[in-house]
């Protein structure tokens, strides 16, 4: 089951802030965050296991509510070099790594 | 090698036309999977490797595909009878065990014509 990213687009002036949230119909051990831009491969950001940890990195931070089966990333004064499109990725213990289908975030100066 | 390396990185079938797609992941990264990409879509699951054992082929889309990691190391997904509908990016991805991060590599796209 694939999980559900929101929003589907999103547009941001360089120095503002955004959302991103990623729900899950199945009970989650882990939930992954990528970042791909166009042509390339999806990079790693961060990991959170069951729990409800919050981690950072850089600017860029995320939280993982395993009882709502829900996790977000927050991106923080937003950079140019945050453009590009994030994946949410959910595991159920079994090593079943699932996407969603993506947001597209577009930084403007 | 320094990261997960796919091959080719294009191809054109035509179609009807058998391809094979070769994945090398990290070295000594137990976990694999094979991911399908279309355009402006999120990476559809098709198939996961424990070293050489084929856990989940759940995603395949059909059994013209098929997914085979013999020694436990490099990987190849084989589409048979290829048809326009299988034109996309097929992305590789290994970790070192389960819950730990996926390395990706740059895809294959797979045009059919």
């Amino acid at each position: 089951q694939q999980p559900v990213q929101s929003p589907q687009a999103v547009i941001l002036r360089e120095g503002e802030d955004a959302v991103i949230n990623c729900s899950s119909s199945k009970a989650l051990y882990s939930v992954h965050w990528y970042r791909q831009k166009h042509g390339e491969a999806p990079v790693f950001l961060m990991i959170l296991l069951k729990g409800g940890e919050q981690k950072g990195h850089e600017k860029i931070s995320a939280s993982f509510n395993e009882k709502k089966q829900q996790s977000s990333l927050y991106l923080t004064a937003s950079q140019l070099s945050y453009s590009g499109t994030y994946f949410c990725g959910t595991e159920g213990g079994g090593n079943d790594m699932r996407f969603g289908a993506g947001t597209r975030l577009t930084v403007k100066p | 090698g320094a990261g997960v390396s796919q091959s080719p990185r294009y191809k054109v079938a035509k179609r009807g036309q058998d391809v094979a797609l070769r994945c090398d992941p990290i070295s000594g990264h137990v976990s694999l999977f094979w991911y399908q990409q279309a355009l402006g879509q999120g990476p559809e699951f098709l198939t996961y490797f424990q070293n050489e054992a084929q856990l989940d082929k759940s995603g395949l889309p059909s059994d013209r595909f098929f997914a085979e990691r013999p020694e436990g190391s490099v990987s190849t997904l084989k589409i048979q009878r290829t048809q326009q509908e299988d034109s996309a990016v097929y992305l590789c991805a290994s970790s070192f065990q389960a819950n730990s991060p996926l390395h990706f590599g740059n895809g294959t796209r797979l045009t059919v014509t």
